[in-house]
Protein backbone atom coordinates (compact mmCIF):
# COMPACT_ATOMS: atom_id res chain seq x y z
CA UNK A 1 0.00 0.00 0.00
CA UNK A 2 1.62 3.29 -0.69
CA UNK A 3 1.98 5.02 2.24
CA UNK A 4 3.75 8.32 3.57
CA UNK A 5 5.23 9.27 7.02
CA UNK A 6 6.34 12.67 7.92
CA UNK A 7 8.73 13.12 10.64
CA UNK A 8 9.18 14.62 12.97
CA UNK A 9 5.09 15.47 14.04
CA UNK A 10 6.46 18.20 15.75
CA UNK A 11 9.24 20.64 15.79
CA UNK A 12 10.22 24.00 17.94
CA UNK A 13 13.04 25.78 16.74
CA UNK A 14 14.57 29.06 17.89
CA UNK A 15 14.43 32.10 15.22
CA UNK A 16 17.79 31.30 13.15
CA UNK A 17 18.23 27.28 14.12
CA UNK A 18 18.20 25.66 10.98
CA UNK A 19 16.60 22.27 10.90
CA UNK A 20 15.25 19.19 8.53
CA UNK A 21 12.07 17.93 8.18
CA UNK A 22 11.82 14.35 6.88
CA UNK A 23 9.33 12.95 4.19
CA UNK A 24 9.21 8.77 3.55
CA UNK A 25 7.43 7.41 1.41
CA UNK A 26 6.77 3.82 0.34
CA UNK A 27 5.16 3.97 -3.23
CA UNK A 28 5.41 2.13 -6.82
CA UNK A 29 6.23 4.44 -9.49
CA UNK A 30 6.62 7.85 -8.02
CA UNK A 31 5.44 10.06 -10.35
CA UNK A 32 6.09 13.75 -8.02
CA UNK A 33 6.15 14.50 -4.77
CA UNK A 34 5.21 18.04 -3.44
CA UNK A 35 5.69 19.66 -0.29
CA UNK A 36 2.82 22.22 0.97
CA UNK A 37 3.10 24.64 3.69
CA UNK A 38 -0.70 25.04 5.64
CA UNK A 39 -1.34 27.68 8.35
CA UNK A 40 -4.71 27.01 10.70
CA UNK A 41 -7.65 26.65 8.89
CA UNK A 42 -6.01 27.29 5.77
CA UNK A 43 -5.65 25.60 2.87
CA UNK A 44 -2.61 23.75 1.38
CA UNK A 45 -0.05 25.97 -0.06
CA UNK A 46 1.88 24.89 -2.80
CA UNK A 47 5.77 25.14 -2.09
CA UNK A 48 7.72 22.76 -4.28
CA UNK A 49 7.17 19.52 -6.55
CA UNK A 50 10.24 17.45 -7.38
CA UNK A 51 10.33 14.43 -10.01
CA UNK A 52 13.61 12.33 -9.71
CA UNK A 53 15.92 11.38 -7.39
CA UNK A 54 18.75 13.88 -6.85
CA UNK A 55 16.65 16.86 -7.06
CA UNK A 56 16.57 19.76 -5.38
CA UNK A 57 14.87 23.22 -5.89
CA UNK A 58 14.41 26.10 -3.31
CA UNK A 59 12.74 28.82 -2.39
CA UNK A 60 14.15 31.61 0.44
CA UNK A 61 14.89 29.95 3.01
CA UNK A 62 13.93 26.64 1.93
CA UNK A 63 14.97 23.73 -0.06
CA UNK A 64 13.90 20.40 -0.99
CA UNK A 65 15.47 17.43 -1.85
CA UNK A 66 14.99 13.98 -2.81
CA UNK A 67 16.07 10.57 -2.89
CA UNK A 68 14.68 7.14 -4.10
CA UNK A 69 12.83 6.92 -0.21
CA UNK A 70 12.68 9.79 1.26
CA UNK A 71 12.60 13.61 0.88
CA UNK A 72 14.21 16.56 3.10
CA UNK A 73 12.76 20.13 3.67
CA UNK A 74 15.71 21.96 4.68
CA UNK A 75 14.94 24.96 6.89
CA UNK A 76 17.81 27.71 6.39
CA UNK A 77 17.90 30.44 9.56
CA UNK A 78 14.21 30.32 10.09
CA UNK A 79 11.61 32.73 11.00
CA UNK A 80 8.82 32.97 13.35
CA UNK A 81 7.11 33.40 10.34
CA UNK A 82 7.90 29.87 8.85
CA UNK A 83 5.66 28.67 11.46
CA UNK A 84 2.91 26.53 9.95
CA UNK A 85 2.41 22.39 9.26
CA UNK A 86 4.53 21.43 6.11
CA UNK A 87 2.73 18.64 4.17
CA UNK A 88 4.27 15.96 1.99
CA UNK A 89 2.56 14.36 -0.47
CA UNK A 90 3.50 12.01 -3.36
CA UNK A 91 1.51 11.19 -6.74
CA UNK A 92 1.80 7.62 -7.75
CA UNK A 93 1.28 5.65 -10.81
CA UNK A 94 0.49 6.97 -13.95
CA UNK A 95 -3.35 5.37 -13.67
CA UNK A 96 -4.16 7.61 -10.71
CA UNK A 97 -4.51 11.92 -10.36
CA UNK A 98 -4.93 11.69 -6.51
CA UNK A 99 -1.83 13.17 -3.92
CA UNK A 100 -1.03 10.49 -1.13
CA UNK A 101 -0.88 13.03 2.61
CA UNK A 102 1.26 12.70 5.11
CA UNK A 103 0.02 13.73 8.28
CA UNK A 104 2.67 16.85 8.66
CA UNK A 105 5.24 18.62 10.78
CA UNK A 106 3.70 20.70 12.68
CA UNK A 107 7.22 23.90 13.29
CA UNK A 108 7.02 26.51 15.81
CA UNK A 109 9.88 28.99 15.21
CA UNK A 110 10.30 31.26 18.47
CA UNK A 111 12.07 34.77 18.32
CA UNK B 1 -1.62 35.27 -8.52
CA UNK B 2 -4.44 33.27 -9.55
CA UNK B 3 -6.09 31.46 -6.75
CA UNK B 4 -9.32 28.91 -6.46
CA UNK B 5 -12.08 30.61 -4.56
CA UNK B 6 -14.52 28.08 -2.41
CA UNK B 7 -17.81 29.48 -0.37
CA UNK B 8 -18.91 29.15 1.86
CA UNK B 9 -16.09 29.03 4.13
CA UNK B 10 -18.21 27.90 7.19
CA UNK B 11 -21.36 25.91 7.33
CA UNK B 12 -23.17 24.60 10.17
CA UNK B 13 -25.95 21.81 9.15
CA UNK B 14 -28.29 19.34 10.56
CA UNK B 15 -27.95 15.93 10.04
CA UNK B 16 -29.36 14.69 7.05
CA UNK B 17 -29.83 17.55 5.54
CA UNK B 18 -27.91 18.37 1.61
CA UNK B 19 -25.16 20.82 1.59
CA UNK B 20 -23.67 22.56 -1.87
CA UNK B 21 -19.77 23.34 -1.44
CA UNK B 22 -18.61 25.39 -4.02
CA UNK B 23 -15.67 26.00 -5.76
CA UNK B 24 -14.20 28.61 -8.51
CA UNK B 25 -11.07 26.68 -10.06
CA UNK B 26 -8.21 28.40 -11.93
CA UNK B 27 -9.44 29.39 -15.27
CA UNK B 28 -6.81 27.99 -17.51
CA UNK B 29 -6.69 25.00 -15.28
CA UNK B 30 -8.00 21.28 -16.75
CA UNK B 31 -8.00 18.99 -13.62
CA UNK B 32 -10.31 19.80 -10.21
CA UNK B 33 -10.29 18.08 -7.29
CA UNK B 34 -12.20 17.35 -3.77
CA UNK B 35 -10.02 16.33 -0.78
CA UNK B 36 -11.19 16.49 2.76
CA UNK B 37 -9.19 16.76 6.34
CA UNK B 38 -11.13 15.42 9.39
CA UNK B 39 -9.67 17.79 12.43
CA UNK B 40 -5.97 16.43 12.97
CA UNK B 41 -5.98 14.41 10.10
CA UNK B 42 -4.62 13.98 7.32
CA UNK B 43 -5.63 15.70 3.93
CA UNK B 44 -7.54 12.78 2.07
CA UNK B 45 -8.64 12.22 -1.59
CA UNK B 46 -11.90 12.42 -2.18
CA UNK B 47 -12.38 12.70 -6.09
CA UNK B 48 -10.83 13.94 -9.29
CA UNK B 49 -12.49 15.28 -12.37
CA UNK B 50 -11.27 15.65 -15.96
CA UNK B 51 -13.30 16.79 -19.17
CA UNK B 52 -16.70 16.81 -17.63
CA UNK B 53 -16.38 13.23 -15.48
CA UNK B 54 -15.14 11.79 -12.44
CA UNK B 55 -11.92 10.13 -13.43
CA UNK B 56 -11.25 8.86 -10.13
CA UNK B 57 -12.78 8.38 -6.32
CA UNK B 58 -12.27 7.15 -3.20
CA UNK B 59 -13.58 4.86 -0.99
CA UNK B 60 -14.80 7.74 1.02
CA UNK B 61 -16.71 9.32 -2.18
CA UNK B 62 -19.84 7.11 -1.92
CA UNK B 63 -23.37 7.48 -3.18
CA UNK B 64 -24.00 10.61 -1.07
CA UNK B 65 -21.37 12.52 -2.51
CA UNK B 66 -21.90 13.69 -6.15
CA UNK B 67 -19.88 16.59 -8.27
CA UNK B 68 -21.26 18.47 -11.20
CA UNK B 69 -19.12 21.67 -13.01
CA UNK B 70 -22.61 23.33 -13.91
CA UNK B 71 -21.35 26.02 -15.97
CA UNK B 72 -17.78 26.84 -17.27
CA UNK B 73 -16.42 28.21 -13.87
CA UNK B 74 -18.08 26.13 -11.14
CA UNK B 75 -16.97 23.08 -9.40
CA UNK B 76 -19.67 21.65 -6.81
CA UNK B 77 -19.27 18.46 -4.20
CA UNK B 78 -23.08 18.07 -2.75
CA UNK B 79 -23.33 15.65 -0.07
CA UNK B 80 -26.72 14.15 -0.32
CA UNK B 81 -27.52 13.11 3.39
CA UNK B 82 -24.73 14.47 5.66
CA UNK B 83 -23.82 12.60 8.98
CA UNK B 84 -22.01 13.72 11.70
CA UNK B 85 -18.68 11.81 10.76
CA UNK B 86 -18.78 14.24 7.50
CA UNK B 87 -18.05 17.29 9.55
CA UNK B 88 -14.44 18.27 8.20
CA UNK B 89 -12.44 20.79 5.92
CA UNK B 90 -13.24 20.62 2.67
CA UNK B 91 -10.85 21.29 -0.03
CA UNK B 92 -11.29 22.40 -3.82
CA UNK B 93 -8.21 21.99 -5.76
CA UNK B 94 -7.32 22.38 -9.45
CA UNK B 95 -4.54 21.59 -11.73
CA UNK B 96 -2.95 22.30 -14.80
CA UNK B 97 -2.04 19.33 -17.23
CA UNK B 98 1.38 17.73 -16.47
CA UNK B 99 4.64 19.09 -17.81
CA UNK B 100 3.69 22.30 -16.93
CA UNK B 101 6.79 24.14 -15.51
CA UNK B 102 5.88 24.14 -11.19
CA UNK B 103 3.22 21.42 -12.11
CA UNK B 104 1.18 21.68 -8.43
CA UNK B 105 -2.01 21.42 -7.11
CA UNK B 106 -3.38 24.80 -6.31
CA UNK B 107 -6.18 24.57 -3.00
CA UNK B 108 -8.52 26.90 -1.79
CA UNK B 109 -9.12 28.11 1.73
CA UNK B 110 -11.74 25.20 2.31
CA UNK B 111 -15.19 25.22 3.70
CA UNK B 112 -15.40 23.95 7.16
CA UNK B 113 -18.71 22.05 7.09
CA UNK B 114 -20.12 21.02 10.75
CA UNK B 115 -23.10 18.74 10.92
CA UNK B 116 -24.95 18.89 14.04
Amino acid sequence: EDQVTQSPEALRLQEGESSSLNCSYTVSGLRGLFWYRQDPGKGPEFLFTLYSAGEEKEKERLKATLTKKESFLHITAPKPEDSATYLCAVQAPRNTDKLIFGTGTRLQVFP
Amino acid sequence: EPEVTQTPSHQVTQMGQEVILRCVPISNHLYFYWYRQILGQKVEFLVSFYNNEISEKSEIFDDQFSVERPDGSNFTLKIRSTKLEDSAMYFCASSGPPGVINYGYTFGSGTRLTVV
